[in-house]
């Protein structure tokens, strides 16, 4: 069974631009979670999806946002870049079967100049 | 609100050596408690689990007990090795709930 799949790997973007980030879970399930992590902040919770519907958001601005598609897949988007954007993010996907254990990717690593 | 903290690191040792990576938690109710280990370059990958007070997860030669008492979850090992180094996360999630929340992480570091 394939893992938790996320493109690209590595991004390079600027001050200003905007980025999208995409998430294939594990077949069958349908939560996808997003986080972010720096080495300062640990792990951030973003927003978490369960059949295109947002169940739960993190203390982060309006400018990220996410959705989930009737696939499962995800795709979260950071508009209007700031330096302190530059994170590892993580996607993790889980189900009811797995009782809460999440299943991570390897992430996106976004760099900010 | 809920909330983890883990025990700041990095944390070197020398191989064989006993670990204790400490871990509580601030929670309403009765949340089940994790611990999550990333090796470099990789996500997040499920060491153990447990789900009530007084349960002992374990894994790979890894330990944790729940204590509602003392709000802990501290992660054990008796003997690492070189391959036990990585960043470890201690987290929370309510049965039910849509939100884990993690520690800040601590790395350790297995020296031969």
């Amino acid at each position: 069974k394939a893992g938790v799949t996320q493109t690209p790997r590595y991004l390079i973007k600027t001050r200003g631009q905007q980025v999208t980030l995409s998430c294939s879970p594990i077949s069958g399930h349908r939560s996808v979670s997003w986080y972010q992590q720096t080495p300062g902040q640990g792990l951030q919770f973003l927003f978490e999806y369960f059949s295109e519907t947002q169940r739960n958001k993190g203390n982060f601005p309006g400018r990220f946002s996410g959705r989930q598609f009737s696939n499962s897949r995800s795709e979260m988007n950071v508009s209007t870049l700031e330096l302190g954007d530059s994170a590892l993010y993580l996607c993790a996907s889980s189900s009811v079967a797995t009782n809460e254990k999440l299943f991570f990717g390897s992430g996106t690593q976004l760099s900010v100049l | 609100g809920d909330s983890v903290t883990q025990m700041e690191g990095p944390v070197t040792l020398s191989e064989e050596a006993f670990l204790t990576i400490n871990c509580t938690y601030t929670a309403t109710g009765y949340p089940s408690l994790f611990w999550y280990v990333q090796y470099p370059g990789e996500g997040l990958q499920l060491l153990l689990k447990a789900t009530k007070a007084d349960d002992k997860g374990s894994n790979k030669g890894f330990e944790a007990t729940y204590r509602k008492e003392t709000t802990s979850f501290h992660l054990e090992k008796g003997s690492v090795q070189v391959s036990d180094s990585a960043v470890y996360f201690c987290a929370l999630v309510h049965p039910g709930g849509f939100k884990t929340i993690f520690g800040a992480g601590t790395r350790l570091f297995v020296k031969a």
